[in-house]
């Protein structure tokens, strides 16, 4: 069965560096969510991408988060600088489409830790 | 997006059915709704959503109240497999399609 592969699955960074999270969607996906999960609560959306365009940004803290999906495949995550609120699981979804009928399939997550 | 409450946590026996409530009683009439599941450690999962009748699959059946402010997601023979955190999330089939996760109901499985 496909599954969406992200990597790493941990990683420890301090404070003021730089950190980036890699994530393959289901091939075929179209659509590409990344989703940040704070210990205790629910998943909570960063940033979608249909193919390599960014369709929903709102949520994502741009004076350090950026996110691309070059050639609308594999997608990239970056924090710079990272933070000490930063440490929490980070989620890559893939769907088929935008329909909201449609199963989003997520990874297993980079869990960040922030020294 | 409109709001969904579930309880915070709830305990079940092994291979014994499990109910799962949700009231969202601000819901709409495009309004479907979604239930996913998060397994420790692992990425949340889908396991079912409907609009008004009951809907089932391999996985679990989801029971809709006749006003739609109220669904019960059934899983008929808990394992200790299921246990995990349960989400229920209303998705508006021509609005934002936004994943919108709560807290959920995490279940504890007794061997």
């Amino acid at each position: 069965e496909a599954e969406v592969a992200q990597s790493p699955r941990y990683k420890i960074t301090e404070k003021s560096q730089a950190v980036a999270f890699w994530c393959d969607p289901i091939s075929g996906h179209a659509t590409l969510y990344w989703y940040r999960q704070i210990l205790g609560q629910g998943p909570e959306l960063l940033v979608q991408f249909q193919d390599e365009s960014v369709v929903d940004d709102s949520q994502l803290p741009k004076d350090r988060f950026s996110a691309e999906r070059l050639k609308g495949v594999d997608s990239t995550l970056k924090i710079q600088p990272a933070e000490l609120g930063d440490s929490a699981m980070y989620l890559c979804a893939s769907s088929e489409g935008t329909s909201p009928l449609l199963e989003q399939y997520f990874g297993p997550g980079t869990r960040l830790t922030v020294t | 997006d409109a709001k969904t409450t579930q309880p915070n946590s709830m305990e079940s026996n092994e291979e014994e059915p499990v109910h799962l409530p949700c009231n969202h009683s601000t819901i709409s009439g495009t309004d479907y709704i979604h239930w996913y599941r998060q397994l420790p450690s692992q990425g949340p999962e889908y396991v079912i959503h409907g609009l008004t009748s009951n809907v089932n699959n391999r996985m679990a059946s989801l029971a809709i109240a006749e006003d739609r402010k109220s669904s019960t997601l059934i899983l008929h023979r808990a394992t200790l497999r299921d246990a995990a955190v349960y989400y229920c999330i209303l998705r508006d089939a021509f609005g934002n399609e936004k994943l919108t996760f709560g807290t959920g109901t995490r279940l504890t499985i007794i061997p």
